[in-house]
């Protein structure tokens, strides 16, 4: 069936190196990707996103890069710091034909920043 | 502004209870959600609203109901209580729907979440 998913469940890096997180998507109706950040015990919050119409944006400290032509998403976290360390999770609004009023979560990736 | 309530934070019910989650937001958010989160299965869609008086069915919706007589609250019911229902809870909102296109208006807000544990 058609899903979010995350290559890596568990990512360590060290603190101050570039943090990659990845994430495939199957529904080529996709429009709209947000990346969130869950630290333990909390809800999650608003990373960053993106729209179809556009191949990477960028934040603060965040990238996110979307190649539609391979379905895939990445997250890339500069600097990373240990307040980076979190799950973090892509979704997908799937557009119209995929019920557009709802957001598809990934499994989420566990980020530990090692010092 | 509070942002998304959630009550209560813990709960532990016998099997075959009912209970009602209660999730409130004082953003004049359009758009609440429930979501369950179980291990290793990231956030799974229950129940979401577009607006007060309409609700629709997300990925996970048995057993489970929900009502939007205001803009603000959004509670979702567990009708009869059983083990697979044992999960963590949250309720988001945005201020419009998903599909909207406005820069912004549709990020979810996240309450802090509602253990339940059903035995």
């Amino acid at each position: 069936g058609e899903s979010v998913g995350l290559h890596l469940p568990t990512l360590s890096v060290q603190e101050g190196d570039n943090s990659i997180i990845n994430c495939a998507y199957s529904n080529s109706a996709s429009d709209y990707f947000i990346w969130y950040k869950q630290e333990s015990g909390k809800g999650p919050q608003f990373i960053i996103d993106i729209r179809s119409n556009m191949d990477k944006r960028q934040g603060q400290r965040v990238t996110v890069l979307l190649n539609k032509t391979v379905k895939h998403l990445s997250l890339q976290i500069a600097a990373t710091q240990p307040g980076d360390s979190a799950v973090y999770f892509c979704a997908e609004n799937r557009g119209l034909t995929g019920g557009g009023n709802k957001l598809t979560f990934g499994t989420g990736t566990q980020l530990k920043v090692e010092l | 502004n509070a942002g998304v309530t959630q009550t209560p934070k813990f709960q532990v019910l016998k099997t075959g209870q009912s209970m009602t989650l209660q999730c409130a937001q004082d953003m004049n958010h359009e758009y609440m959600s429930w979501y369950r989160q179980d291990p290793g299965m990231g956030l799974r869609l229950i129940h979401y609203s577009v607006g007060a008086g309409i609700t629709d069915q997300g990925e996970v919706p048995n057993g489970y109901n929900v009502s939007r007589s205001t803009t603000e609250d959004f509670p979702l019911r567990l009708l009869s209580a059983a083990p697979s229902q044992t999960s963590v809870y949250f309720c988001a909102s945005s201020l419009r729907t998903p599909r909207d296109s406005y820069s912004g208006a549709n990020v979810l807000t996240f309450g802090a979440g509602s253990r339940l544990t059903v035995l």
